[in-house]
């Protein structure tokens, strides 16, 4: 399975943009790319997902690689409310398993 | 709409206990899914459903059952509770088993003595 990298842990300033990063060097091409986060003591949140192209919905954008072995979720403005572990996952178009890694804890600072 | 609702929010066991975790969605999802997560780790699959009266085994699926028999309900059972079976448990659901977004519900705290 391949296999994602995340920092383990991240601080950011309130109403700062925030770039979380993730490699993913062994991505196959029916991967996709998924972002999810989890608010203290609650179940994971879907955030994002792109396969190519950037992507960018209400919550955060999603910029993707031109070789697709990185990725980085972008938080325009970091709010208190955005503190939570961020977990990228790869997952195949035909694969119902998300592989959860251990994440990125986002730590943000009034 | 209720979303993913999970019963109870918390449980304590005796090893050797058996107990039936409740899951039920009210958004007519047909894909369904039990993770667990243990201490400062990722969530693991333990077993998933594409539908009812279908069922497929996920990462870890050892010493829990699953049974689908409608579209809103999900039930997780643990046969012969063992303390490694301390985690919290978190069902999801979507509309297909391909869908980008998963739903998750609150989580039910397990704990075995």
């Amino acid at each position: 399975d391949a296999k994602t990298t995340q920092p383990n842990s991240m601080e950011s300033n309130e109403e700062e943009p925030v770039h979380l990063p993730c490699n993913h060097s062994t991505i196959s091409g029916t991967d996709y790319i998924h972002w999810y986060r989890q608010l203290p003591s609650q179940g994971p949140e879907y955030v994002i997902h792109g396969l190519t192209s950037n992507v960018n919905n209400r919550m955060a954008s999603l910029a993707i690689a031109e070789d697709r072995k990185s990725s980085t979720l972008i938080l325009h403005r970091a709010t208190l409310r955005d503190a939570a572990v961020y977990y990228c996952i790869l997952r195949a178009y035909n694969n119902n398993d998300m592989r959860f890694g251990a994440g990125t804890r986002l730590t943000v600072k009034p | 709409n209720a979303g993913v609702t999970q019963t109870p929010k918390f449980q304590v066991l005796k090893t050797g206990q058996s107990m039936t975790l409740q899951c039920a969605q009210d958004m007519n999802h047909e894909y369904m899914s039990w993770y667990r997560q243990d201490p400062g780790m990722g969530l693991r699959l333990i077993h998933y459903s594409v539908g009812a009266g279908i069922t497929d085994q996920g990462e870890v699926p050892n010493g829990y059952n699953v049974s689908r028999s409608t579209t809103e309900d999900f039930p997780l059972r643990l046969l012969s509770a063992a303390p490694s079976q301390t985690s919290v448990y978190f069902c999801a659901s979507s509309y297909g088993a391909r869908d980008n977004e998963q739903f998750f519900g609150p989580g039910t705290r397990l704990t075995v003595l």
